[in-house]
């Protein structure tokens, strides 16, 4: 498909379990973002990749979240000793142009996580 | 910091109404503005946008001015159809950045 994917759709856990959530971005795309949107809340920036750069991890919560990117390709954001307060939609959005311009991002399905 | 706020939802329309979704912000600069849509169990996608004051965004019968003097990019459409239904997310981004800004959506429903 030509849009971002992203796996699961749905994810369960339990207190205290790691997940690992994937994002495929679109080919060509040299950057690539994640977001948490909790229920009735705006999207929350967790962490930004371009290219070979450092990514950016600003918005990351806590030393549990922690992102990895392959060039430019597929992207993991591992959760560790999930929590319930993790609960939330994850989202995955990739653009071309890396930044300045306001650029399109594309956004994937997104990841429901419950942890119980 | 950079805020954005947007009118609580859920919004409730017959089909053919006029919509409004009020859409503030607080930042510094000279940020671009957004409007993205999210309908039911799909992904957020871009529907209009504006970069600089003055500018008005428009798609699919949507419509946006970007008000530097009120601080607002209030999204509009004249008639709205059932197919309309979906969340609409309000977003900044400053110049030279590339974090996004988010509103808490509005939640739309029209009914036929």
């Amino acid at each position: 498909g030509a849009g971002v994917s992203q796996s699961p759709s749905n994810k369960v856990t339990e207190k205290g379990k790691d997940v690992e959530l994937r994002c495929d971005p679109i080919s060509g795309h040299t950057a690539l973002y994640w977001y948490r949107q909790r229920l009735g809340q705006g999207l929350e920036f967790l962490i930004y990749f371009q290219g070979n750069s450092a990514p950016d991890k600003s918005g990351l919560p806590s030393d549990r979240f922690s992102a990895e990117r392959t060039g430019e390709s597929v992207s993991t954001l591992t959760i560790q000793r999930t929590q319930q307060e993790d609960s939330a939609v994850y989202l995955c959005a990739s653009s071309l142009v890396p930044a300045g311009g306001p650029e399109t991002q594309y956004f994937g399905p997104g990841t429901r996580l419950l942890v119980l | 910091g950079d805020s954005v706020t947007q009118m609580e939802g859920p919004v409730t329309l017959s089909e053919e109404a006029f919509l409004t979704i009020n859409c503030t912000y607080t930042a510094t600069g000279y940020p671009s503005l957004f409007w993205y849509v999210q309908y039911p169990g799909e992904g957020l996608q871009l529907l209009l946008k504006a970069t600089k004051a003055d500018d008005k965004g428009s798609n699919k019968g949507f419509e946006a001015t970007y008000r530097k003097e009120t601080t607002s990019f209030h999204l509009e459409k004249g008639s709205v159809q059932v197919s309309d239904s979906a969340v609409y997310f309000c977003a900044l981004r400053n110049t030279g950045g590339f974090k996004t800004i988010f509103g808490a959506g509005t939640r739309l429903f029209v009914k036929a």
